[in-house]
Formats: C-alpha cells, structure tokens, sequence
C-alpha cells in the first residue's frame, strides 16, 4: 500500500535554532516528491519538488534531501524564524498512477 | 498573477443541510483538484477534473457529493446532506499540466465546514 509516513509529528524550537524533519515513504514506483508548507488557516504552499535524481534542493533556507534507495527524505529547516511555525506536508507522486499521496504533516511551533 | 480563489472561508450548517462552495483556478490552469482535509491529517482527493472533465473521483462519496466543472473554469463542490463527519476544510488547488506527476500544484486558501 502506497503510503507516505512523516515525523516527528509536532515540534517545537527556539528561534534562531536549526531543525531537521523526516518523510518516509513507501510508494512505489515513485515520480517525486515535494515538501508543502501550510500556515494554519491557509492553503499548502509548494517549498520543493525533487525527482528521482535529485539528492539535495534549497529554497531559502529551506533543504530538501533524498534517499530513494530507502525511501526517505527530510526537511531541514536553518536558523528557524517565527514566521517558519507552520505545518510541513511531505507529498510523493505515484508514477503509474498518477496519485499524489500525502502525509499526515509535522506541527512546527517556533518560539521566541 | 492572481492565485486560486475559493468562497465562502467559513460555513457552519447544521447536518442535514445543503452547502457549495465554489473555486475559481488560475487562468489557464487545465488541472483543477477538490482535497478534504480533516483536522490534524493531510488532504484527501475528493476529485479530479482536467478541463470539464472527470479525471479521479474514486473517493469521492458520491452518495452526497457532487462537483462540477462545466465551462472548464469555475468549479463547484456541493454536499447534500452534511453530515458531522464532514467537518472539514475543503481545499482548490490547480495546476497547469495534465497530470499529478508532471505538474506544480497551487492551492486556494480553503473553504472551512462546520457541521452541527
């Protein structure tokens, strides 16, 4: 069963600090796989889209890794900022079915 | 460039009752999806359209569900009649390719049910 796990589920940080989260995923075969970020009360806003080839992908200080030999990427989040307290929604595209398949998210609360 | 617009924000009905909420894509968008997401979960696809036509709806219940996209525009999602398990928000998203793997995703800021 195609499904895509996500961790931890909630988290909180001080700001200014450094934080990593976790998507794994059994989807198979797989197409890509995107982060989202969702502000609550808000839409999912797209923060990277990675294809099999692809290990590592920035967007601000926002990287993205992934592993499709074990299925698992992560969010890694750099000097965290209040703004950044948001949910964060692992996505991963079936490639036969075109199915997108999303995760539960981490709740990420930073304070000050 | 505008984004994805979608009304009402918020609706509280009692269950039983009717509800639509309407979606308005980004121009040019051919992909338009209806995802329901519950409290503390991701979002679900309800359906799928690409232009006017249907493109998933395995999950939508179609018992009191229904959504359509005449024009291959504007697109409406109705329930009739709620229930309190359809206590959600009900999230437009579009895109501008043909399929799910291809193709970015924008989403609307959502359409939050309450069912009494």
């Amino acid at each position: 069963k195609n499904q895509v796990e996500q961790s931890p589920q909630s988290l909180i940080i001080l700001e200014g600090k450094n934080c990593t989260l976790q998507c794994n995923y059994t989807v198979s075969p797989f197409s890509n796989l995107r982060w989202y970020k969702q502000d609550t009360g808000r839409g999912p806003v797209s923060l990277t889209i990675m294809t099999f080839s692809e290990n590592t992908k920035s967007n601000g200080r926002y990287t993205a890794t992934l592993d499709a030999d074990t299925k698992q990427s992560s969010l890694h989040i750099t000097a965290s900022q209040l703004s950044d307290s948001a949910s964060y929604i692992c996505v991963v595209s079936a490639d036969m079915t075109d199915k997108l398949i999303f995760g539960t998210g981490t709740r990420l609360q930073v304070f000050p | 460039e505008a984004g994805v617009a979608q009304s009402p924000r918020y609706k509280i009905i009692e269950k039983r009752q009717s509800v639509a909420f309407w979606c308005n894509p980004i121009s040019g968008h051919a992909t338009l999806y209806w995802y329901q997401q519950i409290l503390g979960q991701g979002p679900k696809l309800l359906i799928q359209f690409q232009n006017n036509g249907v493109v998933d709806d395995s999950q939508l219940p179609k018992d009191r569900f229904s959504a359509e996209r005449l024009k291959g525009v504007d697109s409406t999602l109705k329930i009739q009649p709620a229930k309190l398990e359809d206590s959600a928000v009900y999230l437009c998203a579009s895109s501008p390719a043909t399929g799910a793997n291809t193709g970015e995703l924008f989403f609307g800021e959502g359409s939050r049910l309450t069912v009494l």
